[in-house]
């Protein structure tokens, strides 16, 4: 299995709203990241998981909230969004050693947030 | 810190022509470097990738070398297709072994037509 999945593919919330986003891997990869694409743009860092702990966080407003529950699981829970957050949020994942660092990517969660 | 430049698009080719798409990158130190594809409505796709100077990268047709002395990674096709329409970005990242973000250009929009 050499991909990585992500649900939901389209996801509308207000404002108020709390939900979450998820992402899986099953190519035994130990890091895993989240990244936010604007329109047009490319993608921006927003968090690192390394062997599940967290190790980068890009400064990302603690409306964004990540949790790593195990090695192939990667959430992305979302609480009082605002309008500007609308974007295309991708999961990624990588092996971790010398040459191995290049990362792959799931298909996306198109958010709006109204 | 590390930059990726890439070519302004969009670059719109007639099909079965030669394509270029340019990338300089300035960073330490000796990183990996990556094309990556996004085709509209999916996320990105690693299309290929070199971890040191002289590599060649190559996938799909397409080919980009690692040159070190003019810090470039320039994606060629011989014979562009249609199905070819998509964003490609330019990226490097820390060659080491642990998790690091990935550094993109802003992405060139290439456009075949019949």
């Amino acid at each position: 299995d050499t991909e990585v999945t992500q649900t939901p593919k389209h996801l509308v919330m207000g404002m108020t709203n709390k939900k979450s986003l998820k992402c899986e891997q099953h190519m035994g990869h130990r890091a895993m990241y989240w990244y936010k694409q604007k329109a047009k743009k490319p993608p921006e860092l927003m968090f690192v998981y390394s062997y599940e702990k967290l190790s980068i966080n890009e400064s990302v407003p603690s409306r964004f909230s990540p949790e790593c529950p195990n090695s192939s699981l990667l959430n992305l829970h979302l609480h009082a969004l605002q309008p500007e957050d609308s974007a295309l949020y991708l999961c990624a994942s990588s092996a971790l050693g010398q040459g191995y660092n290049e990362q792959f990517f799931g298909p996306g969660t198109r958010l709006t947030v109204l | 810190g590390d930059s990726v430049t890439q070519m302004e698009g969009p670059v719109t080719l007639s099909e079965e022509a030669f394509l270029t798409i340019n990338c300089t990158y300035t960073a330490t130190g000796y990183p990996s470097l990556f094309w990556y594809v996004q085709y509209p409505g999916e996320g990105l796709q690693l299309l290929l990738k070199a971890t040191k100077a002289d590599d060649k990268g190559s996938n799909k047709g397409f080919e980009a070398t690692y040159r070190k002395e003019t810090t470039s990674f320039h994606l060629e096709k011989g014979s562009v297709q249609v199905s070819d329409s998509a964003v490609y970005f330019c990226a490097l990242s820390d060659p080491g072994g642990t998790a690091s973000k990935l550094t993109f250009g802003t992405g060139t929009r290439l456009q075949v037509t019949l």
